[in-house]
C-alpha cells in the first residue's frame, strides 16, 4: 500500500504564474478530494471526483482554480495567475466508499508559496 | 451552511492526564462525524468516526460519542501519552445539494509533557 502521493511537495512561484499540482490516490480508490489548508485552519474543501466525474466544484475558490482527473486515476489541480493569497498547503485525499461515511486517506500536501 | 467548532488550543497536559477536546457542529441534514489526527510532519489520518446518533467511535484509547441533542462529538482519552502530541481535527460529512461535502474544524493542538 503506497498511500496517497502528491507532487511537488513544495512550490515557490512568482505572482501571476500558473502552477499545477498532481495527486496520485490509493489505486483502488474511486473518490478523490482536493482541499486547501492555511496556517491555523482546518482543511477547506475545494472539489471532488467520483472516478473521472467532477461531482462538486462550486467550492473552488475562483475561476482561476481548476481540477481534472482524466482517466479516473491521478488528478491535477491548476491555479492560473497566482496571487499571494493563494499561498497555502494544498491537500489531496482519496476514499473507497461513496457516501457520508467514507474514510479519507490524505496525502502529505503541496506547500505553495507565491512571492 | 454546515460548520464545525473546536476548542482553541494548544491543550497542554502531563502524561497520564485525562483529555477532552470539545467539538460542536451545525448541519442541515444527518451528518457523519469524524476525528482526524495529524502527527508532526505527517498527513491527516482518521482517528475514529460515528455515523448516527448515540454511536461511539473508538480507537487507540480515544473515544467520542455522537450526541445529536447537543450537536457535539467531544474527543476523550483517559490517559494521554507523549506520543499523542498532535493536531486533532473534528469533521463532518453531510449531503448538501446532492453531494457529500466534508467540513473540518480548525484543529486543536495537543502537547503532552513527560
Amino acid at each position: 500500500d503506497t498511500g496517497v502521493s502528491q507532487d511537488p511537495r513544495h512550490k515557490i512561484t512568482k505572482r501571476g504564474q500558473n502552477v499545477t499540482f498532481r495527486c496520485d490516490p490509493i489505486s483502488e480508490h474511486n473518490r478523490l478530494y482536493w482541499y486547501r489548508q492555511t496556517l491555523g485552519q482546518g482543511p477547506e474543501f475545494l472539489t471532488y471526483f467520483q472516478n473521472e466525474a467532477q461531482l462538486e466544484k462550486s467550492r473552488l475558490l475562483s475561476d482561476r482554480f481548476s481540477a481534472e482527473r482524466p482517466k479516473g486515476s491521478f488528478s491535477t489541480l491548476e491555479i492560473q495567475h497566482t496571487e499571494q493569497g493563494d499561498s497555502a498547503m494544498y491537500l489531496c485525499a482519496s476514499s473507497l466508499m461513496p457516501g457520508a461515511t467514507d474514510t479519507q486517506y490524505f496525502g502529505p500536501g503541496t506547500r505553495l508559496t507565491v512571492l | 451552511g454546515n460548520s464545525v467548532t473546536q476548542m482553541e488550543g494548544p491543550v497542554t497536559l502531563s502524561e497520564e492526564a485525562f483529555l477532552t477536546i470539545n467539538c460542536t457542529y451545525t448541519a442541515t441534514g444527518y451528518p457523519s462525524l469524524f476525528w482526524y489526527v495529524q502527527y508532526p510532519g505527517e498527513g491527516l489520518q482518521l482517528l475514529l468516526k460515528a455515523t448516527k446518533a448515540d454511536d461511539k467511535g473508538s480507537n487507540k484509547g480515544f473515544e467520542a460519542t455522537y450526541r445529536k441533542e447537543t450537536t457535539s462529538f467531544h474527543l476523550e482519552k483517559g490517559s494521554v501519552q507523549v506520543s499523542d502530541s498532535a493536531v486533532y481535527f473534528c469533521a463532518l460529512s453531510d449531503l448538501t445539494g446532492g453531494s457529500y461535502i466534508p467540513t473540518f474544524g480548525r484543529g486543536t493542538s495537543l502537547i503532552v509533557h513527560p
